[in-house]
């Protein structure tokens, strides 16, 4: 499977700031998808990131709140805009692929906001 | 809308023994994927089994397998000869031929006893 990794690891941040959060693949891919994990729950989608096109939303989240970069077919950014403790979570990004439909999942960044 | 369910929120497991986790899902589609992933406490998604719905035969990756029952919408994971490194939150996870989303379920976590 593609190789994803994901930056930051790991930040603590003050209410009222932004973070972003980079996904890089070892391969080109057509599609990344970006995801939230709340304390203690499941992932729940936030986007989906094509290259060349706008994201698009999942119901509950807002282009304002997480803009969305994917320059190229193999990098996308999430950024999480004016925290709250509420955006404590893990983000993670995936791709899609070798194997057909099936979804691979970068380790993860776990956001604290203070 | 599809839903995955997975009513055991904790399980445990003698080490060296199986285990099998449950998880039901119900669609109104025919043509569809469903998983397993493994979340250990490095945060990490990883992939442990792959179904294809139009497949009748039940998928195996070593000492994984599941019981596709798709009349019953059920997808239950075995893990046989249990090891310690097997201990983490279980994931079921649904996604249809038709859309890129994928649908997960709360999620189970597994003990193993030494």
């Amino acid at each position: 499977s593609a190789v994803i990794s994901q930056k930051p690891s790991r930040d603590i941040c003050q209410r009222g700031t932004s973070l972003t959060i980079q996904c890089q693949v070892d391969s080109q891919v057509t599609m990344m998808f970006w995801y939230r994990q709340q304390p203690g729950q499941s992932l729940t989608l936030i986007a989906t990131a094509n290259q060349g096109s706008e994201a698009t939303y999942e119901s509950g989240f807002v282009i304002d709140k997480f803009p969305i970069s994917r320059p190229n077919l193999t990098f996308s950014t999430l950024t999480v805009s004016n925290m709250s403790p509420e955006d404590s979570s893990i983000y993670l990004c995936s791709v899609e692929g070798p194997m057909v439909d099936t979804q691979y999942f970068g380790p993860g960044t776990r956001l604290t906001v203070l | 809308a599809q839903t995955v369910t997975q009513s055991q929120p904790e399980m445990s497991v003698q080490e060296a023994e199986t285990v099998t986790l449950s998880c039901t899902y119900d669609t109104s589609e025919s043509d569809y994927y469903l998983f397993w992933y493994k979340q250990p406490p490095s945060r990490q998604m990883i992939l442990v089994i792959r179904q294809e719905a139009y497949k009748q035969q039940n998928a195996t990756e070593n000492r994984f397998s599941v019981n596709f029952q798709k009349a019953a919408k059920s997808f239950s994971l075995k893990i046989s000869d249990s090891q310690l490194g097997d201990a983490a939150m279980y994931f079921c996870a649904y996604r249809s031929a038709q859309d890129d989303k994928i649908i997960f379920g709360k999620g189970t976590r597994l003990h193993i006893l030494p």
